[in-house]
């Protein structure tokens, strides 16, 4: 069975940084692409981010590139999010989230129960 | 980037009924959508992919449809558990993947 958990979420300061894991069972994590969803509260989903499962290439919305940094540890199944210089509108629910596959298919067929971060003074 | 638009924004339906769901795209995204549910205090559930192709256990009421810019997700007769968000999502041309704003499918 197919499973995500994320975690690391919290309250942190404008500013601050925060890191999200996400521990994948149920599959062989290496070969698929993983990315982070988020939802900020009574808001619909955005895409936050991308990492290849083949050969590590990521990607970013604009609205986060060049504060958040999304890795990966195979020998570990998982998926992080490293986020800094936080912003109030990064407040949201991060989902982690499985690409269906094979092969960069870009949508997801399991996602992690989410993870709160707040960010406020 | 790609503009996705949901309509209605809410869709009040009686048990039983027929809903239909629309997604707009700004510019041709073939047939590369997928829709999603999610109920309250829940992850998103993937319900079709390419646009009319079911995800695995999804029951037969629910069908998708559409190519290009227009696309429709209809649940042919409304069950107690298909009351919630329903957003599509666009996976033709990226960064960024997009979403719509969602349709809320509420009990009439």
């Amino acid at each position: 069975e197919v499973q995500l958990l994320d975690s690391g979420g919290g309250l942190v300061q404008p500013g601050g940084s925060l890191r999200l894991s996400c521990a994948a069972s149920g599959f062989t994590f290496g070969d698929y692409d993983m990315d982070w969803v988020r939802q900020a509260p009574g808001k619909g989903l955005e895409w936050v981010s991308r990492i290849s499962g083949r050969d590590g290439s990521t990607y970013y919305a604009d609205s986060v590139k060049g504060r958040f940094t999304i890795s990966r540890d195979n020998s570990k199944n998982t998926l992080y999010l490293q986020m800094s210089s936080l912003r109030a509108e990064d407040t949201a629910v991060y989902y982690c989230a499985k690409d269906r596959g094979p092969w960069q298919s870009r949508h997801f067929d399991y996602w992690g129960q989410g993870t709160l971060v707040t960010v406020s003074s | 980037e790609i503009v996705m638009t949901q309509s209605p924004a809410t869709l009040s339906v009686s048990p039983g009924e027929r809903a239909t769901l629309s997604c707009r795209a700004s510019q041709s995204i073939s047939r590369n959508l997928a829709w999603y549910q999610q109920k309250p205090g829940q992850a998103p559930r993937l319900l079709m992919h390419t646009a009319s192709t079911r995800a695995t256990g999804i029951p037969a009421r629910f069908s998708g449809s559409g190519s290009g810019t227009e696309f429709t997700l209809t649940i042919s007769s409304l069950q107690s558990e298909d009351f919630a968000v329903y957003y599509c999502q666009q996976y033709n041309n990226w960064p960024p993947l997009t979403f719509g704003g969602g349709t809320k499918v509420e009990i009439k």
